[in-house]
């Protein structure tokens, strides 16, 4: 079955730099687009960025784009979330989720890390 | 990238019909039939019930059927039950090649 595993949040102070992972496993991973979508404490899902499943497109929400960065590793069946300058407003569970097969929807879903910035 | 509309909250007794409406522009659900729908129980993660304004993945009831005219979505759960009682998020697909959600719907099952 798909699972994914994130791993590396944890609390940052405002203006540092945190890198998020998450683990793929249950399909094939490198024929998959793979999105991280955040959802800030008693908030709404926001969504935050896309890859690509050849890695070429990289897509960003405007509240990141410029300061997080998405990767992948197919060998690792792995993304990554580069985030730096950190904001108090980017506090939230950032789930890693699997996009669904060109219908551009999120089909599977991580149980999510939590990223708290504070000082 | 501003927020589809959804209504804060729904309710309805079991075995009723609700509909929850998702309003965008013609940038993001007008444009393509990329409108999706998700459940979310407290402390878990959302879960896709609905893909492409009105498919089910395999293991989503036919109880939960989507719609969509011009910039509006809507996600119709009918025989309403006790487990149906979450949060309900939309999320379309836009033109500039980003995704967007709606604020969210708390369904209340009375």
């Amino acid at each position: 079955q798909v699972q994914l595993v994130e791993s590396g949040g944890g609390v940052v102070q405002p203006g540092r730099s945190l890198r998020l992972s998450c683990e793929a496993s249950g399909f094939t991973f490198r024929d998959s687009g793979m999105h991280w979508v955040r959802q800030a404490p008693g908030k709404g899902l926001e969504w935050v960025t896309f890859i690509s499943d050849n890695g070429r497109h990289k897509y960003y929400a405007d509240s990141v784009r410029g300061r997080f960065t998405v990767s992948r590793d197919d060998s690792k069946k792995s993304i990554y979330l580069q985030m730096s300058s950190l904001r108090p407003e980017d506090a939230a569970i950032y789930y890693c989720v699997k996009d669904r097969d060109r219908s551009w929807s999120f089909d599977y879903w991580g149980q999510g890390t939590q990223l708290t910035v504070s000082s | 990238q501003s927020a589809l509309t959804q209504p804060a909250s729904v309710s309805g007794s079991p075995g009723q019909s609700i509909t929850i409406s998702c309003t965008g522009t013609s940038s993001d659900v007008g444009a393509y039939n990329y409108v999706s729908w998700y459940q979310q129980h407290p402390g878990k993660a959302p879960q896709l019930m609905i893909y492409e304004v009105s498919n089910r993945p395999s293991g989503v009831p036919n109880r939960f059927s989507g719609s969509k005219s011009a910039n509006t979505a809507s996600l119709t759960i009918s025989g309403l039950q006790a487990e149906d009682e979450a949060d309900y998020y939309c999320s379309s697909y836009t033109i500039s090649t980003t995704w967007v959600f709606g604020g969210g719907t708390k369904l209340t099952v009375l």
